[in-house]
């Protein structure tokens, strides 16, 4: 069974540009999760999307924004870079979302340097 | 709000020597909780995971921890390290039916060969 998969794997970026991130969960897996890991701040949770909708967003600015499709594959925008915002964007994927079967497979993350 | 706190930076470690990284959650409610692996260069891996029941778990390559509820605390434990458990671990949290997880900070173990 195929893992989490994300695209692009690196990317580079200006201030004030904008970017998008893409994320494949495992097949069947019908959650996605995104978070953004930096080496002061650790792992912060971004959002939660569970068929198209999202469940729950963590403590980021409006500037951060995903989706979901039908076919459970995710994406993250953000738009107008800052040099904050370099970091490693991971994607989870879980059969469902919340309770206790709530076992969540990471993908290899999307590494951003905004310049 | 949810937090979870893990006690050591980085750990040095002799191969052979016994391991506990600390780990204490802040949770009113129901909560799982889970030990994630970041071996250099690789994906975040379950190591091993609370949901109830026995609260003496293990999880693979050897690894368990001990949850206990007084003490809001779920501690990793390993009898002997070996070289190839260098790498970052991180305790995380979820509560109730919320999916998504709150993880501690990390702790960046390096074994000594």
């Amino acid at each position: 069974k195929a893992g989490v998969t994300q695209t692009p794997r690196y990317l580079i970026k200006t201030r004030g540009q904008q970017v998008t991130l893409s994320c494949s969960p495992i097949s069947g897996h019908r959650s996605v999760s995104w978070y953004q890991q930096t080496p002061g701040q650790g792992l912060q949770f971004l959002f939660e999307y569970f068929s198209e909708t999202q469940r729950n967003k963590g403590n980021f600015p409006g500037r951060f924004s995903g989706r979901q499709f039908s076919n459970s594959r995710s994406e993250m925008n953000v738009s107008t870079l800052e040099l904050g915002d370099s970091a490693l964007y991971l994607c989870a994927s879980s059969l469902v979302a919340g309770g206790p079967i709530n076992e969540q497979f990471f993908g290899p993350g999307t590494r951003l340097t905004v310049l | 709000a949810q937090s979870v706190s893990q006690h050591n930076h980085h750990v040095i470690l002799s191969e052979a020597a016994s391991l506990e990284l600390g780990c204490n959650y802040s949770y009113g409610g129901t909560v799982n909780l889970f030990w994630y692996v970041q071996y250099p260069g690789q994906h975040l891996q379950l190591l091993l995971k609370y949901f109830s029941g026995d609260p003496l778990v293990k999880g693979i390559k050897g690894f368990e921890a001990e949850f206990i509820k007084s003490k809001f605390s779920f501690n990793l434990r390993k009898p002997s390290v070996q070289w190839s458990d260098t790498a970052e671990y991180f305790c995380a949290v979820n509560g109730g039916s919320q999916g998504n997880l709150i993880f501690g900070k990390g702790t960046k173990l390096s074994v000594k060969p």
